[in-house]
């Protein structure tokens, strides 16, 4: 009953720092997204991927980076952390159709200090 | 221009009542999914009801229903009968056409009064 998986839950960064926000989805869906959510913008598309080995860009894709694995696998990659980037990141999953819903996991708390 | 507009930053509502939280948008496609989500403050996403753009009947789910009136291009949230539970972020989401994306508004936080 696992959904959408994504790790860590809470990760505090220096500035200029690197991670790589990890994202798992055991529903066979093609398409897989990366949000993030601040205070008052609700969620913001920074990329998402339609199918295993394509990524398209969203609202706001600067200072990040993607990649799809596998079908299973969308992983979210800030080369150098900057305290703009300090949000709650959620991934999420979809089949291809109007009618499907999206799938969360249960968010990502960083913190750039 | 915005896809998803929520007006509503704010809400309460006296346990029991009824309320509407409004959601509009803005699409060109004649084929396009509307949702609403429940984000409690415990941060998990919960899908609460989908409506179709072909659908001639306003979608229902248990105390949640659509109220869908394609020409205003709104998507309103009615909850009847307002739980405790039920106080949250809600946020209303379009998905155009076959297209992948999935676009959402500011939210809306809804407190349940007592």
């Amino acid at each position: 009953n696992a959904g959408v998986t994504q790790t860590p839950k809470f990760q505090v960064l220096k500035t200029g720092q690197s991670m790589t926000l990890q994202c798992a989805q055991d529903m066979n869906h093609n398409s897989m997204y990366w949000y993030r959510q601040d205070p008052g913008m609700g969620l913001r598309l920074i990329y998402y991927s339609a199918s295993e080995g394509t990524t398209d860009k969203g609202e706001v894709p600067n200072g990040y980076n993607v990649s799809r694995l596998n079908k299973r696998e969308f992983s979210l990659r800030l080369e150098s952390a900057a305290p703009s980037q300090t949000s709650v990141y959620f991934c999420a999953s979809s089949e291809g159709s109007t009618g499907n819903t999206i799938y969360f996991g249960e968010g990502s708390w960083l913190t750039v200090v | 221009a915005q896809k998803i507009t929520q007006t509503q930053p704010g809400m309460f509502v006296q346990e029991k009542e009824a309320v509407t939280l409004d959601c509009t948008y803005d699409t060109s496609d004649q084929s396009y999914g509307l949702f609403w989500y429940k984000q409690p403050s415990s941060g998990e996403m919960i899908f609460l009801i989908y409506q179709g753009s072909y659908d001639e009947q306003n979608a229902t789910e248990g105390r949640y229903s659509l109220n869908f009136q394609k020409a205003r291009k709104s998507a309103n949230l009615v909850i009847s009968a307002s739980q405790l539970g039920d106080s949250a972020m809600y946020f209303c989401a379009m998905r155009e056409g076959a297209g992948n994306q999935f676009y959402f508004g500011t939210g809306t936080s809804l407190t349940v009064i007592p």
